[in-house]
């Protein structure tokens, strides 16, 4: 099993470019996260969502967009790249509400 | 008000010492309460949870947590550090905002080993 799988692992943008990261899950999970992660900030939302064609904001989704078309797959789509968005991102996934997060291996984006 | 509070952005330890990690959560979210671990360049791995049950909890590495719901705490322990656990560690909760959907962090604590 591969659990959650992100790409690309690391990305250089420049200013106002876009992209998109992949996340892609095989354990049939329905719930399914994007996170940022700075120092000293912990993990912050960014989008959620809880099943296919269902999708929602976190804590921080200004610049950013999501979908959900199938089960296995949540890409976050960064519309403009700012150096603001300089970040480690995660996606994670879990099987219901109340359970823990199965976390992919991240992808470390910056944005010159 | 913080769901999730850690205390100590840095914890030094030598080999060998006893580790104490803590972690205050508020008492308005459900106690569903875990514990992360992240090497350098690595995603989050799960170390341990509390759902329901026991309120000692034991999980990977030699690692274990008390929940304790008068002190709304749930602190990881180990008894020995190894300089295998240097990394940094999340304390997370499920609070009742989207719908106990989502996890939220606390700001995590980086334990440092010494021999």
């Amino acid at each position: 099993n591969a659990g959650v799988t992100q790409t690309p692992k690391f990305q250089v943008l420049k200013t106002g470019q876009s992209m998109t990261l992949q996340c892609a899950q095989d354990m049939n999970h329905e719930y399914m996260s994007w996170y940022r992660q700075d120092p000293g900030m912990g993990l912050r939302l960014i989008h959620y969502s809880v099943g296919a064609g269902i999708t929602d904001q976190g804590e921080v989704p200004n610049g950013y967009n999501v979908s959900r078309s199938t089960t296995e797959d949540f890409p976050l789509r960064l519309l403009s790249a700012a150096p603001s968005q300089t970040s480690v991102y995660f996606c994670a996934s879990s099987f219901r509400r109340n359970t823990e997060a199965f976390f992919g291996q991240g992808t470390r984006l910056t944005v010159v | 008000a913080q769901s999730v509070t850690q205390l100590g952005s840095h914890v030094s330890v030598s080999e060998g010492a006893l580790v104490l990690l803590r972690c205050n959560y508020s008492s308005s979210v459900p106690p569903y309460l875990f514990w992360y671990v992240q090497y350098p360049n690595q995603g989050l791995q799960l170390l341990l949870k509390y759902t329901t049950g026991a309120t000692l909890v034991k999980g990977i590495n030699g690692f274990e947590a008390e929940f304790k719901k008068s002190e709304t705490s749930f602190h990881l322990t180990k008894p020995s550090a190894h300089m295998s656990d240097a990394a940094e560690y999340f304390c997370a909760v499920i609070p009742p905002a989207r719908g106990y959907s989502t996890l939220t962090f606390g700001k995590g604590t980086m334990l440092l080993v010494s021999p």
